[in-house]
């Protein structure tokens, strides 16, 4: 089945400095690569997604590319705000639906004012 | 507010107890997911439903099992529980095609 990888399980950034979380997946027909935000005491919410017809996409300071050779993908968040700190969570699937969702381990990503 | 509604929020339970939690999918979506999260890990599909059918199945143990009613609304039943099955339970629930809104969960713990 799908695995994936997330890195880094945790990543610090100052306050308006750029943040990269980056996966890898291991399902060369994997076709869709969601990316969810969990804030404390939350469930997931989705923030941005993308489709493997797609390099690049982007959503004022959140963008997610794709590599479909390397089989990898990453987000991207700009000028970090205090309200970006929250665990981000990858995730693949080789259907069009979310059927059989696999995500990755999760970043706990925090913005230091 | 995703819509998806978990209860209970929380559950305290004692090795070897049975536990049913419940969840209320978006008003109008049919498909019902669950979903596991233990501490520090990512979360794991157990189980889908779509419309009262089991739509696909993941890493759920023999001991749980789930149903969706014509409701819509689904149970997962947790059966001689472990310490090892203390975990946020997450239900997710969705249309036909498009993203999974997600419950706040249902934090179990099993003492």
């Amino acid at each position: 089945g799908e695995n994936v990888e997330q890195h880094p399980s945790t990543l610090s950034v100052q306050e308006g400095d750029s943040a990269v979380i980056k996966c890898t997946y291991s399902d060369s027909a994997s076709n869709y690569f969601p990316w969810y935000k969990q804030e404390l005491g939350k469930g997931p919410q989705l923030i941005i997604d993308i489709r493997s017809n797609v390099g690049e996409k982007k959503d004022q300071r959140i963008a997610v590319t794709l590599n479909k050779t390397a089989k990898h993908f990453s987000l991207h968040i700009t000028e970090t705000q205090p309200e970006d700190s929250a665990v981000y969570f990858c995730a693949a699937s080789n259907e069009f639906g979310n059927e059989k969702l696999t995500f990755g381990t999760g970043t706990r990503l925090t913005i230091i004012p | 507010d995703s819509g998806v509604t978990q209860t209970p929020k929380h559950l305290i339970t004692a090795t070897g107890q049975r536990v049913t939690l419940r969840c209320s999918p978006r008003s109008g979506d049919l498909s019902v997911y669950w979903y596991q999260q233990s501490l520090d890990q990512g979360l794991q599909f157990l189980i889908q439903y779509y419309n009262g059918e089991e739509r696909a199945k993941g890493n759920i143990l023999e001991r749980f099992s789930a149903q969706q009613f014509p409701d819509l609304h689904s149970e997962l039943n947790l059966s001689s529980l472990e310490l090892g099955d203390s975990a946020l339970y997450f239900c997710a629930s969705s249309g036909t095609v498009g993203e999974l809104f997600f419950g706040e969960g249902s934090r179990l713990t099993v003492l």
